[in-house]
């Protein structure tokens, strides 16, 4: 069985700090996770992905995330928050079939200018 | 590339009436596409897992009678709300898988409301 858990349900920054969105997963198999972004209204939009490779991923918008296999975590962290980067961010994980995706509850990211 | 759009992004409609929302993978072959709903300031719930040339797969609680889902080429998938009423007001998001089943890619969403 596979299920992700976002630990923050809102998350608000200044302008220019870093970001940290956690996320924590459990799952039977060697998982694949993913950060997805989606602005008001839009679609979700890929950030990164893990799966099996390297296990600091890095992305778009210069976000990126580590995979802590000992932790069971995949937070993502961005150096400097700009306020485009306010939306919501959902971590997802998924077996590697394309079977089954398990998303999180989501996380609200506020940036404060 | 991976691109997915949908069609209508906004629809309004009468209670009664039948409303059909297209999903199609621009640059890939999508032999598995996904159909969620997504209420305010929540996650996605998966409602449908459409399998070009079969029958799709609903999740427990949505009605296949109520959701109508066909996805009869490798680039279409197409869900229609039949009957709609106020209480199936929603946003209605699609993914797309591409062969390697590795990824899912997400169209922009379709938000329907129902008077």
């Amino acid at each position: 069985a596979q299920s992700v858990t976002q630990l923050d349900s809102h998350v608000s920054v200044s302008e220019g700090t870093p970001v940290l969105l956690r996320c924590n997963y459990s799952s039977s198999y060697s998982p694949s996770l993913f950060w997805y972004v989606q602005h008001p209204n839009k679609g979700l939009q890929l950030l990164l992905k893990y799966t099996s490779a390297a296990t600091l991923v890095k992305g778009i918008n210069g976000f990126e995330a580590e995979f802590k296999k000992s932790e069971t975590s995949f937070h993502l962290t961005k150096p400097s928050a700009h306020m485009s980067d306010a939306a919501e961010y959902f971590c997802v994980v998924s077996d590697g079939s394309g079977n089954q995706f398990y998303f999180g509850t989501g996380t609200s990211l506020t940036v404060i200018p | 590339g991976a691109v997915v759009s949908q069609h209508p992004s906004w629809v309004i409609c009468k209670s009664g009436t039948s409303v059909k929302i297209e999903c199609r993978s621009l640059d890939f072959q999508a032999t598995t596409m996904f159909w969620y709903r997504q209420f305010p300031k929540q996650s996605l719930m998966l409602m449908a897992t459409s399998n070009e040339g079969s029958k799709a797969t609903y999740e427990q609680g949505v009605e296949k009678d109520k959701f109508l889902i066909n996805h009869a080429s490798l680039t279409l998938s197409t869900l229609t709300v039949t009957s709609a009423h106020p209480e199936d007001s929603s946003f209605y998001i699609c993914s797309a898988l591409p062969p390697s089943r590795e990824t899912q890619y997400f169209g922009p969403g379709t938000r329907l409301l129902v008077l």
